[in-house]
């Protein structure tokens, strides 16, 4: 079953907007990461945010972290085609648990 | 450092054939996970294995299974093929070892059963 839900399943902005996707939740998580996929290929690490975090930054990404609604937000800025792909959210309960994907977010980017 | 290598990239197999999947982890990690990708139920996590132990389990039938050799390399097995394990395949490495930490994937093994 899945474990994060992210909405909305699909997201069509123009070049350089930005784009926000958002990822929740129903169990207590230890950290939650954020994945992209190009076109069915391998998932791509972009960032992880534990669950004493609230806001984490690498880049043009910015997480954050809303442990009492269960729910994490995704912000790309300045958005370019190359971040078209899929975004998955995934969260862990510790060390020795499995990672737990959600469905994923289809971002497109038009140039 | 090389990535996370998987072979074969393709694979085509009728109903009731077995299929073996290879994953190489980067250079040093020792953990290696096994996900199933399917558009419908999406990525379920099938095992993970550290120092050719299997750690964790995912809710899979016992068709599929998997192992772990001494140079971390790690294989899964899927036996008496259904059309429904049509998929595609990533393995994922980290180090340190566990799913709370960042995971390498690779690019994955297309499984087409017919």
């Amino acid at each position: 079953s899945q474990q994060g839900e992210e909405d909305p399943q699909a997201l069509s902005i123009q070049e350089g907007e930005n784009a926000t996707m958002n990822c929740s939740y129903k169990t207590s998580i230890n950290n939650l990461q954020w994945y992209r996929q190009n076109s069915g290929r391998g998932l791509v690490h972009l960032i992880l945010i534990r669950s004493n975090e609230r806001e984490k930054h690498s880049g043009r990404l910015r997480v954050t972290l809303d442990t009492s609604k269960k729910s994490s937000s995704l912000l790309i800025t300045a958005s370019r085609a190359a971040d078209t792909a899929s975004y998955f959210c995934a969260t862990d309960k510790g060390a020795n648990s499995k990672l737990t994907f959600g469905k994923g977010i289809t971002l497109s980017v038009r140039p | 450092k090389a990535g996370v290598t998987q072979t074969p990239r393709y694979l085509i197999k009728t109903r009731g054939q077995q299929v073996t999947l290879s994953c190489s982890p980067i250079s040093g990690h020792r953990s290696v996970s096994w996900y199933q990708q399917t558009p419908g139920q999406g990525l379920q996590f099938l095992f993970e294995y550290f120092s050719e132990t299997q750690r964790n389990k995912g809710n899979f039938p016992g068709r599929f299974s998997g192992r772990q050799f001494s140079n971390s390399r790690s294989e899964m097995n899927v036996s008496t093929l259904e059309l429904g394990d049509s998929a595609l395949y990533l393995c994922a490495s980290s180090s340190p070892p566990g799913h709370s930490y960042e995971q390498y994937f690779g690019p994955g093994t297309r499984l087409t059963v017919t």
